[in-house]
């Protein structure tokens, strides 16, 4: 079955080191998100692609960056962690169409000290 | 611009009672409208979705939604609640011709015996 992979599931980091999120989708979708989830915000849209090359930023991509070299991958990068990025991140894929449904991954909780 | 409004951070209902959650949206052009549910330590799944076919869309787990034009709505209904169904829940709109959801921020249904 196709699925959507993110790793680690947890990671606690320090301030100011670089880290970096995977997510991998073996749907085949071109469309791939990035999620932030904090309480009492429900889920902000930090950066999305649609498709190999390209990148765009969301609602809250301030701290942090992409790159889609390949369909299946779209990792996150925060260049300096700061202690306002430590969320729960999500990755999402979807295929072409506006009605079509995001399936979303697990998850990974972050912790910036 | 679009926008989700869901009334309620927090719903109680006993086990067997009617659920309603609502949700009230924002758009210039027909929207696609999403449910999703997040159980604790999960990804989010798809619960159901509008678009543009039937207002009455049924989902899973014996969930339903209507979309209200006039009133622009998306209430979710379930007519029996079941001590599983307690879980976060979250409304989403999207448009024609864009891929990127927008959420609202998040229903806590919280089921009791």
């Amino acid at each position: 079955d196709a699925e959507i992979t993110q790793s680690p599931r947890h990671k606690i980091t320090e301030t100011g080191r670089q880290v970096t999120l995977a997510c991998h989708q073996t749907w085949n979708h071109n469309n791939m998100f990035w999620y932030r989830q904090d309480l009492g915000h429900g889920l902000r849209l930090i950066h999305y692609s649609y498709g190999v090359q390209d990148t765009n930023k969301g609602e809250v991509s301030d701290g942090y960056s992409v790159s889609r070299s390949n369909t299946e991958d779209l990792p996150l990068t925060l260049e300096s962690a700061a202690s306002s990025q430590t969320s729960v991140y999500f990755c999402a894929s979807k295929g072409a169409g506006a009605s079509d449904t995001q399936y979303f991954g697990p998850g990974t909780r972050l912790t910036v000290l | 611009a679009q926008s989700v409004t869901q009334l309620g951070s927090h719903v109680s209902v006993s086990e067997g009672a009617l659920v309603l959650l609502r949700c009230n949206y924002s758009s210039s052009v027909p929207p696609y409208l999403f449910w999703y549910v997040q159980y604790p330590n999960q990804g989010l799944q798809l619960l159901l979705k509008y678009t543009s076919a039937a207002t009455l869309v049924k989902g899973i787990n014996g969930f339903e939604a209507e979309f209200k034009k006039s009133e622009t709505s998306f209430h979710l209904t379930k007519p029996s609640a079941h001590m599983s169904d307690a879980a976060e829940y979250f409304c989403a709109v999207s448009r024609a011709g864009y891929s990127t959801l927008t959420f609202g921020k998040g229903t806590m249904l919280l089921v009791s015996p």
